[in-house]
């Protein structure tokens, strides 16, 4: 079964840092690539940064390159963001997302959790 | 990065109507364009990938069409169930980019 579980979002002063984790399902873990996709409250779908499930490249949006990092721990079938330099406009659920085996779009997401920077 | 235009921004629809939301992309994205749903407090979900390939599990009154700049999702005949938002993505390239949204609503 695929599964998705966001944890660690919470409340945090403009400049500080949190970091939001994924656990993932073996199965999605092991051999597809996991994205961080954001949503704002009442606004759009933003992509925010995704790990390739081969070889562990990176890519990161413009709005958020050189604050945040991606990272995988395949002991913990955990994908994780850590946010550092942290602004109001990061305010958003935080959902992970696997990427389909067919193409650069997300075919399973997780629920999400809320990061507000206040 | 690309940028994607989606309109209208709201819609206001009947059941059974046809419903036609447009998705622009700033240059061309080849085929590389998918649909998701999104209904209040939920995450999304994928419709159509590659302009109009279907997920596996969409109905088929769902529909996609388009090549280069422009593209179309149709719902042949809206049922109460779709009454939700829809994004377009485009997948030709990273940094990956939503359009604004669509809103369809019931009239």
């Amino acid at each position: 079964e695929v599964q998705l579980l966001e944890s660690g979002g919470g409340l945090v002063q403009p400049g500080g840092s949190l970091r939001v984790s994924c656990a993932a399902s073996e199965i999605i873990f092991s051999s597809h690539s996991l994205s961080w996709v954001r949503q704002a409250p009442g606004k759009g779908l933003e992509w925010v940064s995704t790990i390739s499930g081969s070889d562990n490249t990176t890519y990161y949006a413009d709005s958020v390159k050189g604050r945040f990092t991606i990272s995988r721990d395949s002991s913990k079938n955990t994908v994780y963001l850590q946010m550092n330099s942290l602004r109001a406009e990061d305010t958003a659920v935080y959902h992970c997302a696997k990427h389909s085996a067919a193409a650069t779009v997300f075919d399973y997401w997780g629920q999400g959790t809320l990061v507000t920077v206040s | 990065d690309i940028q994607m235009t989606q309109s209208p921004s709201t819609l206001s629809a009947s059941v059974g109507d046809r419903v036609t939301i447009t998705c622009r992309a700033s240059r061309s994205i080849s085929s590389w364009l998918a649909w998701y749903q999104q209904k209040p407090g939920k995450a999304p979900k994928l419709l159509i990938y590659k302009a109009s390939s279907l997920e596996s599990g969409v109905p088929s009154r769902f529909s996609g069409s388009g090549s280069g700049t422009e593209f179309t999702l149709t719902i042949s005949s809206l049922q109460p169930d779709d009454f939700a938002s829809y994004y377009c993505q485009q997948h030709y390239s990273y940094g990956l980019t939503f359009g604004g949204g669509t809103k369809v609503e019931i009239k």
